[in-house]
């Protein structure tokens, strides 16, 4: 079935640092949606991508979905202590109602 | 817009008793799935409703497992009988169908099986 990779699993920053995750599939995906959760919490949705080669951004976060639709990438800038979290990557399966999620990319900011 | 409703946050048991978690979707949200997560990896899809009928179940493990969405709103999932590696935080989310927007996950119930 379809799998996608997100990279990498963790990621030490010191405040203020910028913070990269990357997800890749090998198929052609219909859209991708990303998801952040805080510890102990539970997954809320930041946005979904659509369109080839589409950036959107959210104050400190940019998104950008690949031109060929087969990676994706989210993007923090100046991270801070409220951005701590696990990032998911949750692409569109062969139902447009079902996600197929990655293991996500830990956030955490060094003291 | 009041959000996903799960009950209980929390649950412990012992291997081999039963434990029913329950579910209430956003109003007007068709679609419902419950999802697996153990701790430090990803959700792992269980079960999708689509209104009361039942469109993915491939990775239920049928045995011990079940969930009902009788009247097309709220969701029971049941584990009979419950076993060490259950342990995990099931979480219930919905979604208003094709739209394209983003599931509603509810705060989830954390399961620790003894």
């Amino acid at each position: 079935g379809q799998q996608v990779m997100q990279i990498p699993q963790y990621q030490h920053v010191q405040e203020g640092e910028d913070f990269t995750t990357y997800c890749n599939s090998s198929t052609t995906l219909s859209n991708i949606q990303w998801y952040k959760q805080r510890p102990g919490g539970h997954p809320v949705f930041l946005i979904q991508l659509v369109k080839s080669g589409e950036v959107k951004k959210q104050k400190r976060l940019t998104f950008q979905f690949g031109e060929a639709k087969k990676n994706s990438s989210l993007h923090i800038t100046a991270t801070q202590t409220t951005d701590v979290g696990t990032y998911f990557c949750a692409p569109a399966g062969d139902s447009n109602y079902q996600l197929i999620w990655g293991a996500g990319t830990k956030l955490i900011i060094k003291p | 817009e009041a959000g996903v409703a799960q009950s209980p946050r929390y649950k412990i048991i012992e291997k081999r008793q039963s434990v029913a978690f329950w579910c209430n979707p956003i109003s007007g949200h068709a679609t419902l799935y419950w999802y697996q997560q153990i701790l430090g990896q990803g959700p792992k899809l269980l079960i999708q409703f689509q209104n009361n009928g039942v469109v993915d179940d491939s990775q239920l493990p049928k045995d011990r497992f079940s969930a009902e969405r009788l009247k097309g709103v709220d969701s029971t999932l049941k584990i009979q009988p419950a076993k060490l590696e259950d342990s995990a935080v099931y979480l219930c989310a919905s979604s208003l169908t094709g739209t394209g927007v983003g599931y509603t996950f509810g705060s989830g119930t954390r399961l620790t099986v003894v």
